[in-house]
């Protein structure tokens, strides 16, 4: 079993329409939790960042962590094409880890005109 | 501007050949990261560097190399070891402490001919 689980998809939804990306995680010493978007043939880009269960906001985007049943989220709101992109999940335990990710397969995403 | 530059973009290898790609940063970031990436895996992390002259093996380590002898510069050696190497190689950066997120370079795509 991955550390790290993550529907592939794809999904393809119309332009404005509400995505919802998720993530599952099996470790609990994982604290920090991260969306990165990734255009195609490009390297993987931080979107948001999160420590703590609960929901953090901005502007279109509102990350969402639930460690009582290790899930995390990411919410689009008014999705765009240019939201178009392949959306990975990140977490990290912390302490003597220094920082290394373990990521989640991605999700590729497509957002219709 | 900081960042991270990855370079040769495409590089062809052919049967039984060595190859190096190359990772450089500007952004006085003490860990660097290799990461290799292929459809529907998600990012599987080759090796990783948390100071000058030190390095770790990650999950899929067989049949690369790497050295850090300066800061700025991770470079990765494909070498003929490596039996399924085709895939897009991204370089990775970032500073102290488990909650930073990475800045990853623009990749390299490896084929073999």
């Amino acid at each position: 079993q991955k550390e790290v689980e993550q529907d592939p998809g794809p999904l393809s939804v119309p332009e404005g329409a509400i995505v919802s990306l998720n993530c599952t995680y099996s470790n609990s010493a994982f604290q920090y939790f991260m969306w990165y978007r990734q255009y195609s043939r490009k390297g993987p880009e931080l979107l948001m960042y999160t420590y703590s269960s609960g929901n953090k906001e901005d502007g279109r985007f509102t990350a969402q962590v639930d460690k009582s049943s290790k899930y995390i989220s990411l919410f689009i709101r008014d999705s765009q094409p240019s939201d178009s992109a392949t959306y990975l999940c990140a977490t990290n335990a912390g302490g003597t880890s220094y920082g290394k990710l373990t990521f989640g397969q991605g999700t590729i995403l497509t957002v219709h005109p | 501007d900081g960042g991270i530059t990855q370079s040769p973009k495409y590089l062809f290898r052919k049967e039984g050949q060595n190859v190096t790609l190359s990772c450089e940063q500007n952004l006085n970031h003490d860990a660097m990261y290799w990461y290799r990436q292929d459809p529907g895996q998600g990012l599987r992390l080759i090796y990783y560097s948390q100071i000058v002259n030190d390095f770790q093996k990650g999950d899929i380590a067989e049949g690369y190399s790497v050295s850090r002898e300066k800061k700025e510069s991770f470079p990765l050696t494909v070498t003929s070891a490596q039996k399924n190497p085709t895939a897009f190689y991204l370089c990775a950066s970032s500073p102290p402490g488990a909650r930073n997120g990475y800045t990853f370079g623009s990749g390299t795509r490896l084929t073999v001919v």
